[in-house]
């Protein structure tokens, strides 16, 4: 099993342009989650999708921010435009079934440190 | 609203000295509290979940204990490769799937 696979690692941009991340979660997993890590607020739940639909996306900042999953295997998260307070690590976890279960744990991607001038 | 307050920030210890780390948190009904671990440039990588207070976990050196205000993750006789970032979570029974993190507490293990 490769993980959750996000892309780019990193990702350097100025002010005002548009940025993409992209996410595939573990095959079979049925919950994807987007977590923004910072500093100063530490991990912050962005957006939550269960079966490719959106349940909750109270945690984004802003309608710059927007994320889809078109399929059971892909997901992006758009920044549009970016600013340089958006620089942070933005993660990606899946999991199978409900995130309390004692079998379905998050598993974290990598990341993407997003860097915005 | 759910909070979780890890202590301390940042710890060293000699390798073998054993310690704990703090996460207390408040939160209207506690559905599940996690530990997770992270290394540098990864992401956390999940090691617990505790569900209600009394409970214990074990994995390896680490051990994880649950009252009704907060956990502790014990580290007996740590090692190097235990130097990481520990994060506490929690999930409340309102918050869907939703986890609030703490900022975290990064341990370092001198040889």
């Amino acid at each position: 099993d490769a993980g959750v696979i996000q892309s780019p690692r990193h990702e350097v941009t100025e002010m005002g342009q548009e940025v993409t991340l992209r996410c595939k979660p573990i095959s079979g997993h049925d919950y994807l989650f987007w977590y923004r890590q910072t500093m100063m607020r530490g991990l912050e739940l962005l957006i939550y999708f269960n079966n490719n639909v959106p349940i909750d996306d109270s945690g984004m900042p802003e309608d710059r921010f927007s994320a889809k999953m078109p399929n059971a295997s892909f997901s992006t998260l758009k920044i549009q435009p970016s600013e340089p307070r958006d620089s942070a690590v933005y993660f990606c976890a899946s999991s199978l079934g409900a995130a309390s279960s004692y079998n379905s744990p998050l598993h974290f991607g990598n990341g993407t440190r997003l860097t915005v001038t | 609203e759910d909070q979780v307050t890890q202590s301390p920030e940042a710890l060293r210890l000699q390798e073998g000295e054993s310690s704990s780390l703090n996460c207390s948190y408040t939160v209207s009904g506690l559905r599940g509290l996690f530990w997770y671990r992270q290394d540098p440039g990864k992401g956390p990588e999940f090691l617990f979940t505790l569900y209600s207070a009394g409970e214990e976990k074990e994995k390896e050196r680490l051990k994880a204990t649950l009252t009704k205000k907060e956990s502790f993750l014990h580290i007996t006789a740590p090692k190097p490769e235990d130097s990481a970032t520990y994060l506490c979570a929690v999930q409340d029974r309102w918050g869907a799937q939703k986890l609030v993190f703490g900022q975290g507490t990064r341990l370092t293990i001198n040889p």
